[in-house]
């Protein structure tokens, strides 16, 4: 089993839909989060980070963390075409420690 | 001004070879790392240094070896290139011992995509 499940999609929705991509993960001892996105030959760029359980918004993103369900979520309001790449999750033990990565979600918005 | 640069973009090569990939970051982390992402998409870990010390050294084979001549640089040489090591090779970079509640991001740079043939 792998540390961290992400389903890989993809994910196909109409512009202005709600998105939500989920990551689970089997160590408790992580403690800071993150969701990247990754354009097409391009390198991830950091959307959303959060530390601990508890939600954070920035603009349409809102990343959820649930510890106890080990659990955490990323929703898109009014997606765009510009939103389509893939969503990356990640959670570390610490800061200086290794990230580990979901396999990743393809998301397609269509106009 | 790009944060973290890697050269080359693309690299092809034969099998056997020996070739090397740089990368810099201007952002003043301490902290640079390298992580392999193959043809499904999945980033894994294989190296990371903080101020020229190697820190993490993932199950990577010893034909490939990083070198840190400075905090602000990561190169990866790899041996003996297989086909198998086909993948894109992307560098990042963070700033350790960031206190809890800030920022703890990586900066990735846009990576390197290594073919072998």
């Amino acid at each position: 089993q792998k540390e961290v499940e992400q389903d890989p999609g993809p994910l196909s929705v109409p512009e202005g839909a709600i998105v939500s991509l989920n990551c689970t993960y089997s160590n408790s001892a992580f403690q800071y989060f993150m969701w990247y996105r990754q354009y097409s030959r391009k390198g991830p760029e950091l959307l959303m980070y959060t530390y601990s359980s508890g939600n954070k918004e920035d603009g349409r993103f809102t990343a959820q963390v649930d510890k106890s369900s080990k659990y955490i979520s990323l929703f898109i309001r009014d997606s765009q075409p510009s939103d389509s790449a893939t969503y990356l999750c990640a959670m570390s033990l610490g800061y200086g420690n290794k990230l580990v990565f979901g396999a990743g979600t393809i998301l397609r918005v269509k106009s | 001004d790009t944060a973290v640069s890697q050269t080359p973009k693309y690299l092809v090569t034969q099998m056997g070879n020996d070739k090397s990939i740089k990368c810099e970051q201007n952002l003043g982390h301490d902290t640079m790392y390298w992580y392999k992402q193959d043809s499904k998409k999945f980033l894994k870990i294989m190296f990371s240094y903080n101020n020229k010390e190697l820190i993490i050294n993932e199950t990577v084979p010893n034909r490939f070896s990083p070198k840190s001549p400075d905090k602000a640089h990561l190169n990866l040489h790899i041996n003996s290139l297989e086909l198998g090591d086909s993948a894109v090779y992307f560098c990042a970079s963070s700033q350790f011992g960031s206190r809890p509640g800030v920022n703890y991001g990586y900066t990735f740079g846009s990576g390197t995509r290594l073919t072998v043939v």
